[in-house]
């Protein structure tokens, strides 16, 4: 199962208040990203860590911020949520034959 | 940029029907494809993928795809499909230039009716 946690799983927070939501993995691996899914629009790409402090945009980087300051940890960061960021949260890590394991992921509402 | 198309949004089988879902990529370039499913409440598995040579590529639960280049196309099948096969299937490809960014497609919804 690849050693991925997300936390917290769930979580409701108003409009305009910080949240951070923290990816963990226990093996090591170099490549760690942050997805939303969100009806009709399948899994994008926010963020993703290529190393620690290493990190570039996906295709819906708006209103997020990463840090990776250890290998096992990504942090994604909503500055001042908003409700169109109310989603379900997938973090997911590269495996070595360069496939995709993903955590069991954070469903976030934003009020 | 890469481009992922799944033109079948929601599927209605019954037990034993065959499956075929259909996705297109936009770069014809060195391509890593696969299929991921996710069941009800849980996060995406891997289904599949495909980086060379046979282009026929067989996965986990009796899935198998076919990568056909000149298309465009890495369609996912199942001779036979059971209920506990519905599900949501998303299909994906890396960005182009070696990158290890991947595109996902917008998912297809199963249902298997008993």
């Amino acid at each position: 199962d690849a050693g991925i946690t997300q936390s917290p799983r769930h979580k409701v927070t108003e409009t305009g208040t910080p949240v951070t939501l923290r990816c963990h993995q226990t093996e090591n691996h170099r490549y760690m990203y942050w997805y939303r899914q969100d009806p009709g629009h399948g899994l994008r790409l926010i963020h993703y860590s290529y190393g620690v402090k290493d990190t570039d945009k996906g295709e819906v980087s708006d209103g997020y911020s990463v840090s990776r300051s250890k290998t096992e940890d990504f942090l994604l960061t909503l500055e001042s949520a908003t409700s169109s960021q109310t989603s379900v949260y997938f973090c997911a890590i590269l495996g070595q034959l360069n496939e995709q394991y993903f955590g069991p992921g954070t469903r976030l509402t934003v009020t | 940029a890469q481009s992922v198309s799944q033109h079948n949004h929601h599927v209605i089988l019954s037990e034993a029907a065959s499956l075929e879902l259909g996705c297109n990529y936009s770069y014809g370039g060195t391509v890593n494809l696969f299929w991921y499913v996710q069941y009800p409440g849980q996060h995406l598995q891997l289904l599949l993928k495909y980086f060379s040579g046979d282009p026929l590529v067989k996965g986990i639960k009796g899935f198998e795809a076919e990568f056909i280049k000149s298309k465009f196309s890495f369609n996912l099948r199942k001779p036979s499909v059971q209920w506990s096969d519905t599900a949501e299937y998303f299909c994906a490809v890396n960005e182009p230039e070696g990158t290890y960014k991947y595109i996902f497609g917008t998912g297809t919804r199963l249902k298997v009716l008993a």
